[in-house]
């Protein structure tokens, strides 16, 4: 079974806080993705990665940035959080079309 | 710009009804559609569509392509509580990234 795991479930971070969103997928795919999900909004996507060390912003990368330092790793960091990024954060993998979610992580910044 | 919208918003049924769930869209170099279903957790896959015309079906599930019409729809027969959830509708282009619409809310009654 594909696996994919994000560092947490829930975190509550204070606005102007870095925060460091992890994700870690065990199938060897290619391609990650961060996307955020907001209600009314659906799933939107901040970032995207196709190889190690590779990123394409997605539509809202605005305030975020990404790193992939080896291929099963992609990180999600918010230089300095702000109220207006909590929301619930999904982390995919894939190999080709089909995208395996991770449990996801609901940040809270107050 | 590339879209993806779902219709209805949401929808509440009894059990044993049959809804039908809609997603149409507008992505450039049109390569596939995924259904998914979400509950309190991470997307799950459903089904995957490339070509027109062909039901796949699960169970009490199926979904069909119109490429023609560019829109696809997903059928649940004799409704459970438990498809209680929201369904995602992704669409995906040349690139690896899948556009989704903002999902429709199922809340099926007992």
């Amino acid at each position: 079974d594909v696996k994919v795991t994000q560092s947490s479930r829930y975190l509550v971070k204070r606005t102007g806080e870095k925060v460091f969103l992890e994700c870690v997928q065990d199938m060897d795919h290619e391609n990650m993705f961060w996307y955020r999900q907001d209600p009314g909004l659906g799933l939107r996507l901040i970032y995207f990665s196709y190889d190690v060390k590779m990123k394409e912003k997605g539509d809202i990368p605005e305030g975020y940035s990404v790193s992939r330092e080896k291929k099963e790793r992609f990180s999600l960091i918010l230089e300095s959080a702000s109220t207006n990024q909590t929301s619930m954060y999904l982390c995919a993998s894939s190999f080709w079309d089909e995208q395996y979610f991770g449990p996801g992580t609901r940040l809270t910044v107050t | 710009e590339d879209k993806v919208v779902q219709s209805p918003l949401s929808l509440v049924v009894h059990e044993g009804d049959t809804v039908t769930l809609n997603c149409s869209y507008e992505v450039t170099n049109f390569r596939s559609l995924l259904w998914y279903k979400q509950e309190k957790k991470a997307p799950t896959f459903l089904f995957m569509l490339t070509s027109s015309g062909i039901e796949k079906k699960s169970g009490r599930l199926s979904s069909i392509l119109d490429k023609k019409e560019l829109f696809s729809i997903l059928n649940i027969t004799a409704t459970q509580t438990g498809d209680s959830a929201v369904y995602l509708c992704g669409a995906r282009g040349a690139t690896n990234k899948l556009i989704f619409g903002t999902g429709t809310l199922l809340a099926v009654q007992p």
